[in-house]
């Protein structure tokens, strides 16, 4: 099982940035899949999932009507699309399967976004 | 959303020693609880879930017990690859939510 975060990078304010997490190693369209997220040097985040299917996705209120998190199972791969970013969305995202157990327990390595003018 | 608040938020403690964090959720959660390790720049790792079953791999000197609202981890005898950070996760209703972390440092 492997997860492999991409998209990362800087962005100004108010802007948007895609984020994508492809999966190899499982039967991806078979699991939900999480974002998480990590400001430098503080906690977690939970920030959405979606479902299998991608017919259900529930968000934190941080960032619900900002980010969009979707899935293409034909590419193995699920997006966030982050939109009207802000500073305090600086952080490191990981995502995260739920594969083995009803709890993320497959993750990504993560990829770093700064939001910067 | 369900808040979860974890004490102590950092810990010194020595190789051998027995260690117990706590997790207190807002509103009773069932079972639905999950203990997580992170060590610096690293992805976290599912250490416990369901409240009490560890996971494929993990050593038994981690344990879990709780219910409703109050939880906890415990590490019978602290070994030096224990030293990190712990976070629980609810998993009862969206949004879930993570408490803030224990560090657990070296005495």
């Amino acid at each position: 099982v492997q997860l492999v975060d991409s998209g990362g990078g800087v962005v100004q304010p108010g802007k948007s940035l895609r984020l994508a997490c492809e999966g190899s190693g499982f039967t991806f369209r078979g699991y939900g899949m999480h974002w998480v997220r990590q400001a430098p040097g503080k906690g977690l985040e939970w920030l959405a999932v979606v479902s299998y299917d991608g017919n259900k996705k529930y968000y934190a209120n941080s960032v619900k009507g900002r980010f969009t998190i979707s899935r293409d199972n034909s590419m193995n791969t699920m997006y966030l699309q982050m939109d009207s970013v802000r500073p305090e969305d600086t952080a490191v995202y990981f995502c995260a399967g739920t594969i083995g157990t009803d709890y993320p327990d497959f993750w990504g390595q993560g990829t770093l976004v700064i939001v910067s003018s | 959303a369900i808040q979860m608040t974890q004490s102590p938020s950092s810990l010194s403690a020595s190789v051998g020693d027995r260690v117990t964090i706590t997790c207190r959720a807002s509103q009773g959660i069932s079972n639905d609880l999950g203990w997580y390790q992170q060590k610096p720049g690293k992805a976290p790792k599912l250490l416990i879930y369901s409240v009490s079953t560890l996971q494929s791999g993990v050593p038994s000197r981690f344990s879990g017990r709780g219910s409703g609202t109050d939880f906890t981890l415990t590490i019978a005898s602290l070994q030096p690859e224990d030293f990190a950070t712990y976070y629980c996760l609810q998993d009862n209703s969206y949004p879930w939510t993570f408490g803030q972390g224990t560090t657990v440092d070296v005495k």
